[in-house]
């Protein structure tokens, strides 16, 4: 069955460092993988995907992630955080032979200090 | 921001109470989904819809019903409704054939049953 995991509940960052928010999944096939961000009192805005090609993929606001197939990990990155990235970052993965449903990992609050 | 619209953003009920929630859409996308937000669950299926008329479980679909009578409108019912279904709800969209493309999220609807 497919999942994701996002193993920490919270990231601490200074404002100008680089940040990272983990995620690894698990399917039986090619994966299909989402970031979301999502700030207080609004719905979920997609950042990023991957799909199929380049194992780096450049998204909204800076953002970008790294697919690594044989870690099976899907991890956010941003060279320098901006306090206004402090928000809840949600992985996600397709789940397989479905209407294009998607399953979450339970969200990774980023809290990026000045 | 996709063209979501969730309606109330706001409610307060009591156990036993039907209830219904509204997304509208003025985007003509396909395929339009229920979730709701937990602490610690991350974001979970309740029903989706892939066609008018055309609707389907997902995760969490216990105690809820929807129906989807015109491309633009999703209604999300809970028929009886409990404190356990006490939460957030969001509603999603996408295009094509959903399974490549980025769901779009409503702003939510804060549901409170006492």
């Amino acid at each position: 069955a497919q999942s994701v995991a996002q193993p920490e509940d919270q990231v601490n960052v200074a404002e100008g460092n680089p940040l990272t928010v983990k995620c690894t999944y698990s399917v039986s096939g090619n994966p299909y993988l989402f970031w979301y961000v999502q700030y207080p009192n609004r719905g979920l805005q997609f950042l990023l995907k991957y799909i199929t090609g380049d194992n780096l993929v450049k998204g909204s606001y800076g953002f970008e992630a790294e697919f690594n197939k044989s870690q099976t990990s899907f991890h956010l990155k941003k060279p320098s955080a901006l306090v206004s990235d402090s928000a809840l970052y949600f992985c996600a993965v397709r789940k397989e032979r479905s209407q294009g449903n998607l399953i979450f990992g339970k969200g990774t609050k980023l809290s990026v200090k000045p | 921001d996709a063209g979501i619209t969730q309606s109330p953003r706001h409610k307060v009920t009591e156990t036993g109470t039907p209830v219904t929630l509204r997304c509208h859409q003025t985007e003509n996308h396909r395929y339009m989904y229920w979730y709701r937000q937990d602490p610690g669950h991350g974001l979970r299926l309740i029903h989706y819809s892939y066609g008018v008329k055309d609707t389907d479980k997902g995760e969490v679909s216990d105690g809820y019903s929807v129906s989807r009578s015109k491309t633009e409108d999703f209604l999300l019912t809970l028929e009886s409704a409990t404190s356990s279904q006490t939460s957030v709800y969001f509603c999603a969209i996408s295009d094509g054939q959903g399974e490549n493309q980025p769901q779009h999220f409503g702003d939510g609807t804060r549901l409170s049953i006492l």
